[in-house]
């Protein structure tokens, strides 16, 4: 089973800061890997596909990067709407998917 | 518009079983794999079963593995999820996704599935 860490746990940012997430995987992944938000009481939201593609409808604010064992979500600078969890997922070893375990990007 | 739509959670006893269902619409759902996925109120996400379009390759989680059968109906445009043998650490919230590749993943709202005497 691939494994995968996120780092940090939790982010404390103001609004207007730049947050960078880490996504480790256990081997790799070549590129199949995606980031989701999720805010309370709602479902999984997809970002980003394939490590660096945004999904349709999300804002430019949000880049991903990476390639093998690990990757980066980026947002540039943080919406009050952003303050959520976010979670990385890979399909490299389709039907067999993981989800890591999570950042919570909190407000500072 | 794609649409996922969960049913039949609720809340059951230790030891007994629950049939969950998800309704698509909006999409050519014979042509695309279908997955569940789990979440724990307040935790994080964990993959519970997937199967192929055509059903001939199915997974599952090893902490499932044995208890939980997952299925499919085309005609029916609907995925399914046995779950015998239920404990209480199977209590969570139930999603039905598409997780598909290319950016093609979508989420029903979930159903709450209650293991408890």
């Amino acid at each position: 089973e691939i494994v995968l860490t996120q780092s940090p746990a939790t982010l404390s940012l103001s609004p207007g800061e730049r947050a960078t997430l880490s996504c480790r995987a256990s081997q790799s992944v070549s590129t199949s890997l995606g980031w989701y938000q999720q805010k309370p009481g709602q479902s999984p939201r997809l970002l980003i596909y394939h490590a660096s593609n945004r999904a349709t409808g999300i804002p430019a604010r949000f880049s991903g990067s990476g390639s093998g064992t690990d990757f980066t979500l980026t947002i540039s600078s943080l919406e009050p709407e952003d303050f959520a969890v976010y979670y990385c997922r890979q399909r490299r070893s389709w039907p067999l998917i993981t989800f890591g375990g999570g950042t919570k990007v909190e407000i500072k | 518009e794609v649409q996922l739509v969960e049913s039949g959670g609720g809340l059951v006893q230790p030891g007994r079983s629950l049939r969950l269902s998800c309704a698509a619409s909006g999409f050519p759902f014979e042509d695309y794999a279908m997955h569940w996925v789990r979440q724990v109120p307040g935790k994080d996400l964990e993959w519970v079963s997937g199967l192929s379009w055509s059903s001939d390759v199915i997974a599952y989680a090893d902490s499932v593995k044995g208890r939980f059968t997952v299925s499919r109906d085309n005609a029916e445009r609907s995925l399914y999820l046995q779950m015998n043998s239920l404990r209480a650490d199977d209590t969570a919230v139930y999603y039905c996704a598409t997780l598909g590749d290319y950016g093609f993943d979508y989420w029903g709202p979930g159903t709450l599935v209650t293991v408890s005497s």
